[in-house]
């Protein structure tokens, strides 16, 4: 079965520190890949996407994330957090022509001061 | 450019009951797409609709129901409510050019809870 993992359920991080928030999938067909933000009682924001082309994706907020095929990953990095980078991050994958949306189950990101 | 509207906000049901919920899309997009969010299950694709059509369902029972007006806008049902229902419910919608790739921008979702 296609699935989403995100290994992290929370990730607490220092203000201005780096962060990398892990996501893998499993599928033997090419995918779409997508990152989400969710801040408290909000619907989901896009982040960024890949669909084809460069490896590096950069996003909003200075969010960039890698696709990695050998190792189906699709970690999203930040160089530098601030506190209102703290949400819920969801990665999402689009694999089977269904034209849905298979998400993980999210990492709390935690920015400390 | 409006966002998605999806109304109401909150809901109180009692169970047994029927709900009905509601989404608009962003003018121009034509496909509508559900998910349900829970704490345990995390973000679940209900169903999605192109052109009034359902084009794809998720694995709920058919207590769960949607349907896409020609303005493109779309309803989902729950009827005989569950406990277990309760859930924050997400509508998304595309431009759908064709192509599977194309962005879905999400409500604000309605909060159900069933009691």
């Amino acid at each position: 079965a296609q699935s989403v993992t995100q290994l992290d359920s929370q990730v607490p991080v220092f203000e201005e520190a780096p962060v990398e928030l892990r996501c893998n999938y499993s599928s033997s067909v090419s995918v779409y890949l997508f990152w989400y933000v969710q801040y408290p009682n909000q619907g989901l924001q896009l982040l960024l996407k890949y669909l084809s082309g460069s490896t590096l994706v950069k996003g909003i907020n200075g969010f960039e994330a890698e696709f990695n095929k050998s190792q189906t990953s699709f970690h999203l990095r930040k160089p530098s957090v601030h506190i209102s980078d703290t949400a819920e991050y969801f990665c999402a994958v689009n694999m089977d022509s269904s034209y849905k949306l298979i998400f993980g189950s999210g990492t709390r990101l935690l920015v400390r001061p | 450019k409006a966002g998605v509207t999806q109304t109401p906000r909150y809901l109180i049901k009692t169970r047994g009951q029927q709900v009905t919920l509601s989404c608009s899309p962003i003018s121009g997009h034509r496909s509508v797409s559900w998910y349900q969010q829970t704490p345990g299950q995390g973000l679940q694709f209900l169903f999605e609709y192109f052109s009034e059509t359902q084009r794809n369902k998720g694995n709920f029972p058919g207590r769960f129901s949607g349907r896409q007006f020609s303005n493109s806008r779309s309803e989902m049902n729950v009827s005989t409510l569950e406990l277990g229902d309760s859930a924050l419910y997400l509508c998304a919608s595309s431009l759908d050019t064709g192509g599977l790739n194309t962005e879905a921008f999400f409500g604000q979702g309605t909060r159900l809870t069933v009691v």
